[in-house]
């Protein structure tokens, strides 16, 4: 059990255009799921954190206005990246935790801005 | 200003011998710690923890150890595999409830040789 989803597993597009990243729980309810994003060699950084049907927490440094997160759900999160450009690029992964202080992980989504 | 640090960036030991990866931090709210152990292009998926309270936990071939006067923590897997080769992540959380936060460090490269 605890297993976590994310789609699309990779995704290239042009500057400007909006991306967006889907995180299923796949077998359990997610209380709170997050949103990290890790660039080469560096460790994973939180970006927000969200509960269902609120608006989500975001960390300092982080552009509500540009990565758009919504948690329509019980088991699904998404994350939008508005205007994307280069420095855009980055691995995304998500978590969610079902309750139990326990953050379950998803594959992660490589998002390359051309 | 790194709270979670790992300093050694890689770590290699030879099949059936023991691997110590150490991890520091510096935060005393942090009350509860995680390993991770991540493959490429994966998300993380979850090792073993540890509490404030304690200062060992043992699952198996995997022991953390908790030093908090020295604000230090080892993971020991004995004996090494090979597909033990992975980046092993440390975190630590500063709080229970649903809106608790993981904060990661950079990860170390454990290879284990045949």
């Amino acid at each position: 059990g605890a297993v976590v989803s994310q789609h699309p597993s990779w995704v290239i597009c042009k500057s400007g255009t909006s991306v967006k990243i889907e995180c299923r729980s796949l077998d359990f309810q997610a209380t709170t799921m997050f949103w990290y994003r890790q660039f080469p060699k560096q460790s994973l950084m939180l970006m927000a954190t969200s509960n269902e049907g609120s608006k989500a927490t975001y960390e300092q440094g982080v552009e509500k206005d540009k990565f758009l997160i919504n948690h329509a759900s019980l088991t699904l999160s998404t994350l939008t990246v508005t205007s994307a450009h280069p420095e855009d690029s980055s691995f995304y992964i998500c978590s969610a935790d079902r309750g139990s202080n326990e953050q379950f992980f998803g594959p992660g989504t490589r998002l390359t801005v051309l | 200003d790194q709270q979670v640090k790992q300093n050694s960036p890689s770590l290699s030991v030879q099949e059936g011998r023991i691997s110590i990866l150490n991890c520091d931090y510096t935060n005393s709210m942090f009350d509860y710690f995680l390993w991770y152990k991540k493959y490429p292009a994966e998300g993380p998926t979850f090792l073993i923890s540890i509490s404030s309270i304690k200062d060992k936990n043992e699952d198996g071939r995997f022991t953390v150890f908790l030093n908090k006067s020295a604000k230090h923590l080892s993971l020991h897997i004995v004996p090494s595999q090979p597909g033990d080769s992975a980046v092993y992540f440390c975190a630590a959380s500063d709080g229970g409830g649903s809106n608790y936060k993981l904060t990661f460090g950079k990860g170390t490269l454990l290879t284990v040789n045949p």
